[in-house]
């Protein structure tokens, strides 16, 4: 079973950002939050993942609180093209590193 | 283009048949996942290969699921007597043992659906 909670639907305005929150109370102290997305009729597309601090890359940064149970992705200025299933996975810390995806995020940007 | 892919894309079968899909990773990685997805739900592990071993079943890929990677570099999925409940899209990813937060990337799919 997936590991963490998020909203099923999000929207926000072109050119906002958008922030996307996701919990994962449970989470062991050696396992890293990543965060995927999943636009329509594509494969999903790795975005980012921490463990402790926040990151940021070109795409987006990534929030997690002090006590790690839970974390925002932001995406500074988002676009049309960011409409997608955002899907906030921990990931299980076995020597397979396969990823277990909950239900996700569905972030629509409106023009 | 040096991505990971699938073909084919799409599958129409008849319920009883068999079919195979193959995965083509990017070719210096030397993990290959399946994963399975259906509508309005987040992709589910079947299984994954380390090279050609595979080293992990999920309870989901019954008997009639067989998967392999003969010579550690593309890999078949193949869905003997296919069932109406087989219809998924079926993803492939791959990745390095080690990396990038062991970053996995993932194929277009290939949608299957059983009439």
């Amino acid at each position: 079973d997936a590991k963490t909670t998020q909203p099923p639907s999000m929207d926000c305005a072109e050119g906002r950002a958008a922030n996307l929150p996701c919990n994962h109370s449970t989470i062991s102290g050696n396992e890293y939050v990543y965060w995927y997305r999943q636009i329509h009729s594509q494969g999903p597309q790795y975005i980012i993942h921490g463990l402790k601090n926040n990151e940021t890359n070109e795409m987006a940064s990534l929030i997690i609180t002090e006590d790690r149970k839970s974390s925002t992705l932001i995406l500074p200025h988002a676009t049309l093209r960011d409409t997608a299933v955002y899907y906030c996975i921990v990931r299980v810390e076995d020597s397979s590193y396969k990823l277990i995806f909950g239900s996700g995020t569905r972030l629509l940007v409106r023009p | 283009d040096t991505g990971v892919s699938q073909d084919p894309r799409h599958k129409i079968t008849k319920r009883g048949q068999n079919v195979t899909f193959r995965c083509d990773p990017i070719s210096e990685h030397n993990r290959l996942y399946w994963y399975r997805q259906t509508l309005g739900q987040g992709p589910e592990f079947l299984t994954y290969f380390q090279n050609e071993a595979q080293l992990e079943k999920s309870r989901l890929l019954s008997d009639r699921f067989s998967a392999e990677r003969p010579k550690g570099s593309f890999s078949t999925l193949e869905i003997q007597r296919t069932e109406q409940g087989d219809s998924a899209m079926y993803l492939c990813a791959s990745s390095f043992t080690s990396g990038r937060a062991n970053e996995q990337f993932f194929g277009p799919g290939t949608r299957l659906t059983v009439l």
